[in-house]
């Protein structure tokens, strides 16, 4: 199967930066995703990375190292609508996502 | 409609009934999927369709099952609901079957007594 990695929950305050880890040991890799979900509603899309290097998307940056098996997102300048949970997600060989069990980010005033 | 929906927003079911969870897309998606999502496990695959008229099964398809008889519609059926199956499920769709984007639906929150 399929093994994916990241912390269980994280904590920070306004305005500060986090950065969510995600390990993955998978059947072949044709790219990663990360998703926000926030409570009690549908997952969306945040970031998509297939080469190795840093994607920047306005606060949010999602890196990838294919080599190490390795990815993180990271959020700047935090803000208290960015408490969340966050989905790391890869498509391996069958072309189907396998996810992390996500990572509760909760941001503090 | 606008994106994807699903029905019930929510159930509470008994064990042994069958039920019909229910996704429709209006984005011309070739492919759906149906995710199961429980505390600490995250979401694992149940069943998806590349296209209509076709299915497969995901990581955890026992106990349910699908069809797809039209580009819009992937409905999910419990057969005979157990328990196990209290979980909260998403339906999703993506244009193509490989690295394409899921956009996931609202989900259903299902609770088998």
């Amino acid at each position: 199967g399929q093994n994916i990695d990241q912390p269980t929950e994280m904590t920070a305050t306004e305005g500060a930066i986090v950065q969510i880890n995600c390990t993955y040991q998978t059947s072949g890799f044709n790219g990663l995703f990360w998703y926000q979900q926030h409570a009690g509603e549908a997952p969306t899309f945040l970031s998509y990375n297939v080469l190795d290097g840093l994607e920047e998307k306005g606060r949010f940056s999602s890196f990838l190292s294919r080599s190490k098996g390795y990815s993180y997102l990271l959020l700047k300048e935090l803000q208290m609508k960015d408490s969340a949970s966050y989905l790391c997600a890869v498509i391996s060989n069958d072309y189907k996502l396998s996810f992390g069990a996500g990572t509760t980010v909760t941001v503090r005033a | 409609i606008a994106g994807i929906t699903q029905a019930p927003t929510s159930q509470i079911l008994a064990a042994g009934r069958r039920m019909t969870l229910r996704c429709t897309q209006d984005m011309r998606h070739n492919a759906m999927y149906w995710y199961r999502q429980d505390l600490g496990l995250g979401l694992r695959l149940i069943h998806y369709s590349n296209t209509a008229g076709t299915t497969g099964k995901g990581e955890v398809p026992d106990g349910y099952s699908v069809s797809r008889a039209n580009t819009d519609d992937f409905p999910l059926t419990l057969a005979s609901a157990v328990p196990s199956q209290t979980s909260v499920y998403f339906c999703a769709s993506s244009f193509g079957t490989d690295t394409d984007t899921q956009y996931f639906g609202p989900g259903t929150r299902l609770t088998v007594l």
